[in-house]
């Protein structure tokens, strides 16, 4: 199947510095990523829509200026956490679909980035 | 928004079937009704996806009654590996088109020996 796939893993940073995730689709065209945030014993909560070309789509709640995303190529999207507390510390996770984005389509995810800020 | 709801956890025994129901009383018309499999400190894996009635592929069943107000996993003769986080997801229309997947609480599945 299609692979999506994430950089860092892991990544612990000091507090106030700035992260950057890549995103990547492997083998495949993806006009849409989704970026994802995930507490232990938590679900998933999606965060953003990255559009390629375009500005991100925000979840409410999620404060855009403090969660940079950049959707430059069809097969990379980033997420930059800026002046990243305690608080920012969790598992993010991105995920892409092939082509257009349809009802029916399957969404591959990354395997997710553990951050630690300290 | 469809809401999901799912049981928290459940538990088994190698070997045996597991049934995990869904409800998702306001489906939308164009939705499509998809499960994950969740490992921890890992990225969500597809399972199965279905519209209406009956899907099965190599690893599990779903079952869509007429109304889709509900869908059940299935998962045959379960092993310790399956111990997981297993979602139900059902698809969010965007007023552009295409959707985004919004995550409900998933079930926490312990399989022991």
């Amino acid at each position: 199947g299609a692979v999506v796939s994430q950089h860092p893993s892991w990544v612990i940073c000091k507090s106030g510095t700035s992260v950057k995730i890549e995103c990547r689709s492997l083998d495949f065209q993806a006009t849409t990523m989704f970026w994802y945030r995930q507490f232990p014993k938590q679900s998933l909560m999606l965060m953003a829509t990255s559009n390629e070309g375009s500005k991100a789509t925000y979840e409410q709640g999620v404060e855009k200026d403090k969660f940079l995303i950049n959707h430059a190529s069809l097969t990379l999207s980033t997420l930059t956490v800026t002046s990243a507390h305690p608080e920012d510390s969790s598992f993010y996770i991105c995920s892409a679909r092939q082509g257009r984005v349809a009802l029916n389509t399957e969404a591959f995810f990354g395997q997710g980035t553990r951050l630690t800020v300290v | 928004l469809a809401k999901t709801t799912q049981p928290i956890s459940m538990d088994s025994y190698e070997g045996q079937e597991v049934n995990i129901t869904c409800s998702h009383n306001n489906i939308a018309t164009n939705d499509y009704i998809t499960w994950y499999q969740q490992f921890p400190s890992q990225g969500p894996r597809f399972i199965i996806q279905g519209y209406k009635t009956k899907v099965t592929n190599e690893v599990a069943s779903l079952f869509i009654p007429a109304d889709r107000k509900s869908s059940t996993l299935s998962l045959p003769r379960v092993s310790l590996s399956d111990t997981a986080v297993y979602y139900c997801l059902v698809g969010v229309v965007l007023t552009g088109g295409g959707n985004k997947l919004t995550f409900g609480t998933g079930t926490q599945l312990k399989v022991e020996l």
